[in-house]
């Protein structure tokens, strides 16, 4: 069956950087664009980044210039560089696969990344 | 971008009632899309895509319905187990994908 699995995370400091990973098994993951999503404390769901199968790759403006993205087809393994960390980036980071279209089938268990002094 | 607005944002509702929730997007996104089940300190479930199909192993008591900038989710006989934040998402005009706020179902 389709996993996925986010390590990674923990404790930062402002304007520190961290490097999560995702390894995916069950399915072909050289043939899936793959996402990171995160969650803040007690908030809402944010879709922020993704990479094609072919590596094009997008970010929101609220990461963009501070978090790279990328993949490891030979690893089965997705990746964020994140750099310049803020407080507002606290969140719990889920990777995601979709199912149809973009709706989201597979998600990770999530790793949290906390930004404090 | 495409703003995703649910509502209410808390349903107090009795076991084996039906329980309602709405999503408005601020433009038509046609059929596309999703609703997501989170309980606490667990990653979204999808339950519905394209408005309307239920995911593998979901309960038939979840439906989704509308198009457009107009859509429900409807559970039809509430159980205990549905107590949760509920999530919808949209997927026609991105990027960005965007995400509703939530709307918390409890228990009464």
């Amino acid at each position: 069956q389709v996993q996925l699995v986010e390590s990674g995370g923990g404790l930062v400091k402002p304007g520190g950087s961290l490097r999560l990973s995702c390894v995916a098994s069950g399915f072909t993951f050289s043939d899936y664009y793959m996402s990171w999503i995160r969650q803040a404390p007690g908030k809402g769901l944010e879709w922020f980044s993704y990479i094609s199968n072919r590596n094009t790759i997008y970010y929101t403006d609220s990461v963009k210039g501070r978090f790279t993205i990328s993949r490891d087809n030979a690893k089965n393994s997705l990746y964020l560089q994140m750099d310049s960390l803020r407080a507002e980036d606290t969140a719990v980071y889920y990777c995601a696969r979709e199912v149809s279209g973009w709706a989201f089938g597979y998600w990770g268990q999530g790793t949290l990344v906390t930004v404090s002094s | 971008e495409i703003v995703m607005t649910q509502s209410p944002a808390t349903l107090s509702v009795s076991p084996g009632e039906r329980a309602t929730l709405s999503c408005r997007a601020s433009q038509s996104v046609s059929s596309n899309l999703a609703w997501y089940q989170q309980k606490p300190g667990q990653a979204p479930r999808l339950l519905i895509y394209g408005a309307s199909t239920r995911a593998p192993d979901i309960p038939a008591r979840f439906s989704g319905s509308g198009s457009g900038t107009e859509f429900t989710l409807t559970i039809s006989s509430l159980q205990s187990e549905d107590s949760a934040v509920y999530y919808c998402q949209q997927y026609n005009n991105w990027p960005p994908l965007t995400f509703g706020g939530g709307t918390k179902v409890e228990i009464k």
